[in-house]
């Protein structure tokens, strides 16, 4: 079982350009999730989706878009990388009402 | 404002005792649920514990309870007998309704150290 699949998982961008980040999940779950995880701030929230076609902001939506044209897909895209977008991002899936599984993270490094 | 709050950045316990990680947490949803996770050094996220706002008794997990407090909107982590490889950071989690979907948002975490 796959479960959460993100990827790349490391990537060093420069500033101005842009990429996508992909989640893939094989677990049929409708609730996806992307996060930023950076030091002393715990998983910040950017974009969650609640089904096929569907997308919602999170805490920190800005300089970030996201689509979901297939359900077991998530996308996160970065359309001009600053150096603030160094982070570490998480996908996370998870049925309603129970816990989430979480890929195993992308490192990304604006330069 | 803070949906979760953890207050406590860094906790140190001696091996063999016990700890307890504080949450709190604000909501005007009735129906919410409570997760804690713990991300060790590796970086991958594991999912220890989780408390629904209707359950009627705390959650247990092996050597982890969670003391859910409703009225004081608190779900505190304990970890009995500590062992090293509890060396990790611990994340409180909270899903609530917005709108007929719902969020998942996590605290800042505690960075638990165990001592021998």
């Amino acid at each position: 079982n796959a479960g959460v699949t993100q990827t790349p998982k490391f990537r060093v961008l420069k500033t101005g350009q842009s990429m996508t980040l992909l989640c893939a999940q094989d677990m049929n779950h409708e609730y996806m999730y992307w996060y930023r995880q950076d030091p002393g701030m715990g998983l910040r929230l950017i974009h969650y989706s609640v089904g096929e076609g569907t997308t919602a902001k999170g805490e920190v939506p800005d300089g970030y878009n996201v689509s979901r044209l297939k359900k077991q897909n998530f996308l996160l895209g970065l359309e001009s990388a600053a150096p603030s977008q160094t982070s570490v991002y998480f996908c996370a899936s998870r049925r309603q009402g129970t816990r989430a599984f979480f890929g195993q993270g992308t490192r990304l490094t604006v330069v | 404002a803070q949906k979760i709050t953890q207050t406590q950045p860094g906790m140190f316990v001696q091996e063999k005792e016990a700890v307890t990680l504080d949450c709190t947490y604000d909501t005007s949803d009735p129906s919410y649920g409570l997760f804690w996770y713990k991300q060790p050094s590796s970086g991958e996220m594991i999912f220890l514990i989780y408390q629904g706002s209707y359950d009627q008794q705390n959650a247990t997990e092996g050597r982890y309870s969670l003391n859910f407090q409703k009225a004081r909107k608190s779900a505190n982590l304990v970890i009995s007998a500590s062992q090293l490889g509890d060396s990790a950071m611990y994340f409180c989690a909270m899903r609530e309704a917005q709108g007929g979907s719902e969020k998942l948002v996590f605290g800042k975490g505690t960075k638990l150290t165990v001592n021998p």
